[in-house]
C-alpha cells in the first residue's frame, strides 16, 4: 500500500512569490495534517482536516497561508506571498478518523522549501 | 501549556554501545507518548508508543517506559547499530485533540 505522497520534494523560490504543496494521504484515511518543521526543530501543526473540514487551523498564519482539501482526499497548502522565514520542511500526515490506541499518524517525506 | 523537552544532540556512539535519549514532558491529564524516527532521506516513522502510565513501548530493540511520577519517556537500546543513525523525536498527544506535539529532535550517529 502506498504511503502518504507529497510533491514536490524540493522547491526554491524567490521571496514574495507564491508556492503550493500537494499531499495525497493514505487511502481511507479521513484525517489529514499539515506540519511545518523548521531546521533543528520538531514539526509543528499548521492545520488538521477531518474529511473536507478544517477542524484545527489555529496555528495557520492566515494572512499568507491557505489550505484546502476538496472532496476530503488530496490537499493543497499554499503560501502567498512567501517570506524568507517560511523556509522549512512542510510535512503532510494522515490517519484514520478514530484515534484509538491502535491507530497512528503516517507521515510523508515532506517538501523542503527554500525562500531566497 | 503542553510541551516536550528532549536531550540535545548530536549524540555519537560506537556500534554496540548502550543508548539513552532523555525525554520529559509537561502536560495536563494523561497524554499518549511516542518516539518517532526520521532516517536520512525518509519521512517520520512511529518507532514506539505508550498510552498510559507504566506502559512500556518497544520496537526494533528500542524501549521506553511511561513514567508519570517523573514525567519522562526516555528512549533506550542495549546495543546500537550503524543503521540506527537517524533523528529521534519524542512526542505527546491527547487523542481527543488529535494533535501531536513534538520535541526538537536528537540526532544520533553510530560509528562502525
Amino acid at each position: 500500500e502506498a504511503g502518504v505522497v507529497q510533491s514536490p520534494r524540493y522547491k526554491i523560490i524567490e521571496k514574495k512569490q507564491p508556492v503550493a504543496f500537494w499531499c495525497n494521504p493514505i487511502s481511507g484515511h479521513n484525517t489529514l495534517y499539515w506540519y511545518r518543521q523548521n531546521l533543528g526543530q520538531g514539526p509543528e501543526l499548521l492545520i488538521r482536516y477531518e474529511n473536507e473540514e478544517a477542524v484545527d487551523d489555529s496555528q495557520l498564519p492566515k494572512d499568507r497561508f491557505s489550505a484546502e482539501r476538496l472532496k476530503g482526499v488530496d490537499s493543497t497548502l499554499k503560501i502567498q506571498p512567501a517570506e524568507l522565514g517560511d523556509s522549512a520542511v512542510y510535512l503532510c500526515a494522515s490517519s484514520h478518523g478514530y484515534r484509538g490506541p491502535d491507530t497512528e499518524a503516517f507521515f510523508g517525506q515532506g517538501t523542503r522549501l527554500t525562500v531566497v | 501549556g503542553n510541551s516536550v523537552t528532549q536531550m540535545e544532540g548530536p549524540v555519537t556512539l560506537s556500534e554496540e554501545a548502550f543508548l539513552t535519549i532523555n525525554c520529559t514532558y509537561t502536560a495536563t491529564g494523561y497524554p499518549s507518548l511516542f518516539w518517532y524516527v526520521q532516517y536520512p532521506g525518509e519521512g517520520l516513522q512511529l518507532l514506539l508508543k505508550a498510552t498510559k502510565a507504566d506502559d512500556k513501548g518497544s520496537n526494533k530493540g528500542f524501549e521506553a517506559t511511561y513514567r508519570k511520577e517523573t514525567t519522562s519517556f526516555h528512549l533506550e537500546k542495549g546495543s546500537v547499530q550503524v543503521s540506527d543513525s537517524a533523528v529521534y523525536f519524542c512526542a505527546l498527544e491527547y487523542s481527543s485533540a488529535s494533535k501531536i506535539i513534538f520535541g526538537s529532535g536528537t540526532r544520533l550517529s553510530i560509528r562502525p
